[in-house]
């Protein structure tokens, strides 16, 4: 049974440049999330999708990012015009459909985003 | 804002010796969990434990939980090098759609 998926593992952009995220799930689990972690620091929530919907965007910038989790296909991560400070690490993390709040999230192995 | 914040930040030890590191959190918690990350990789689920329970254990990791302090316990015994790596305590934010992490303790085991 495959882990959560991601790609690309490492991606380099230059300032002004979009950057696109991809994490394809556990097989079985329905609902994705993606965190952001920077050199030394915890992982960051960003957002929570469930397969077409949106859940929570609270860790969110307002503008540049935005994410998506079609029927099909894999959930995206998209950062448009990327500057220096989005340089990061950005996990993926999947767990199935639950009833208890706070259940485990399994992770992947990031997408180490550059900036030059 | 942190919700849980790990101390030490950093332990340095000796193989065979025991690591504990410690996490304090801010709110009230459904559950607590305990990751564990490699350098350069990503995260791997160590244990859970629930608010209702206030030790847990698996295999070499002990895991305890005092709620009216608002903080945990993660215990490696016998540590190993393998086990060098960064250790996240995490928890359920109030809506329950997100982990919240701690900057994270960074072991150090040395044979």
């Amino acid at each position: 049974n495959a882990g959560v998926m991601q790609n690309p593992r490492h991606l380099v952009r230059r300032r002004g440049q979009e950057a696109r995220l991809r994490c394809s799930p556990m097989k079985g689990h329905s609902h994705v999330y993606w965190y952001r972690q920077l050199p030394e620091e915890g992982l960051k929530f960003m957002v929570y999708l469930q397969k077409e919907n949106i859940i929570d965007e609270s860790g969110m910038p307002k503008e540049r990012f935005s994410a998506e989790f079609p029927k099909e296909g894999p959930s995206i991560l998209r950062i448009q015009q990327v500057v220096r400070g989005d340089s990061a690490a950005y996990f993926c993390a999947s767990s199935p459909p639950s009833r208890d709040r706070g259940s485990e999230q399994f992770f992947g192995p990031g997408t180490r985003l550059t900036v030059l | 804002s942190q919700q849980g914040e790990e101390d030490p930040q950093a332990l340095s030890i000796q193989e065979g010796e025991n690591a504990t590191m410690n996490c304090s959190y801010k709110t009230s918690i459904n559950n607590l969990q305990w990751y564990r990350q490699n350098s350069g990789r990503g995260l791997v689920h160590l244990i859970l434990i629930r608010s209702n329970e206030r030790e847990k254990h698996s295999g070499r990791l002990r895991v305890t939980l005092d709620t009216s302090k608002k903080s945990s316990s993660l215990l490696i015994t016998a540590s190993r090098a393998a086990d060098t790596a960064s250790y996240f305590c995490a928890t359920d934010n109030q809506a329950g759609t997100a982990l919240i992490f701690g900057k994270g303790t960074t072991l150090s085991v040395s044979s």
